[in-house]
């Protein structure tokens, strides 16, 4: 199975600040097609977990420009630009690669 | 707009069944492999199972083979997980999911849940 890691598992951040979340896999998720199968989630308190970056660098629908997904085979980052309080939640990454898909352990941001 | 719905969670005994289902409207559903992930409240997210577009293949998560079934209608546009034998440690909220249509097109989408208990 592809073991998924993040860092740092918690975050406090400043509004108005710009913040980073690191993810790393145990395998590439480049796939010959060229894509990083890798995504980003948020999961807001008594939600759902909300698609944030799919595909490693591309914004689903309705994701605020703030949002930014990059990186490439084992090693992605997920920035914020300016974070809002909105924001809070717990985030996850995702390898969507190959079965069984593993999410990395979430990283709880706070303001 | 994309939507997928579930239903059947709900309080079961030790050693019940339970079948999950999922609503899925706002896009081709015979079109994607259909997935389920499961959250224990307070804990991380864990892929549980998936199933082709058609039906004829099936993977499942090692602690899901032998008690989990996953399967889908598509002529009703709904998928299924079906839960032998419940235990406490399956107490869980529930998602379905796409992620990969058939075609090789990659667009994640998630239900909002629904919760599975397991106590006497």
């Amino acid at each position: 199975d592809i073991v998924m890691t993040q860092s740092p598992l918690s975050l406090h951040v400043t509004p108005g600040e710009p913040a980073s979340i690191s993810c790393r896999s145990s395998q590439s998720l480049l796939h010959a097609n060229g894509h990083n199968y890798l995504d980003w989630y948020v999961q807001k308190p008594g939600q759902s977990p909300q698609l944030l970056i799919f595909l490693n660098s591309n914004r689903a629908s309705g994701v605020p420009d703030r949002f930014s997904g990059s990186g490439s085979g084992t090693d992605f980052t997920l920035k914020i630009s300016r974070v809002e309080a909105e924001d809070v939640g717990v985030y996850y990454c995702m390898q969507g690669l190959r079965v069984p898909f593993t999410f990395g352990p979430g990283t709880n941001v706070d303001i | 707009e994309v939507q997928l719905v579930e239903s059947g969670g709900g309080l079961v005994q030790p050693g019940g069944s339970l079948r999950l289902s999922c609503a899925a409207s706002g896009f081709t559903f015979s079109s994607y492999w259909m997935h389920w992930v499961r959250q224990v409240p307070g804990k991380g997210l864990v892929w549980v199972a998936r199933i082709n577009s058609d039906g004829t293949t099936t993977d499942y998560a090692d602690f899901a083979k032998g008690r989990f079934t996953i399967s889908r209608d598509n002529a009703d546009n709904t998928l299924y997980l079906q839960i032998n034998t419940l235990r406490a440690e399956d107490r869980a909220v529930y998602y379905c999911a796409r992620f990969r249509a058939k075609s090789g097109h990659y667009a994640p989408a998630w239900g909002q849940g629904t919760l599975v208990t397991v106590s006497s």
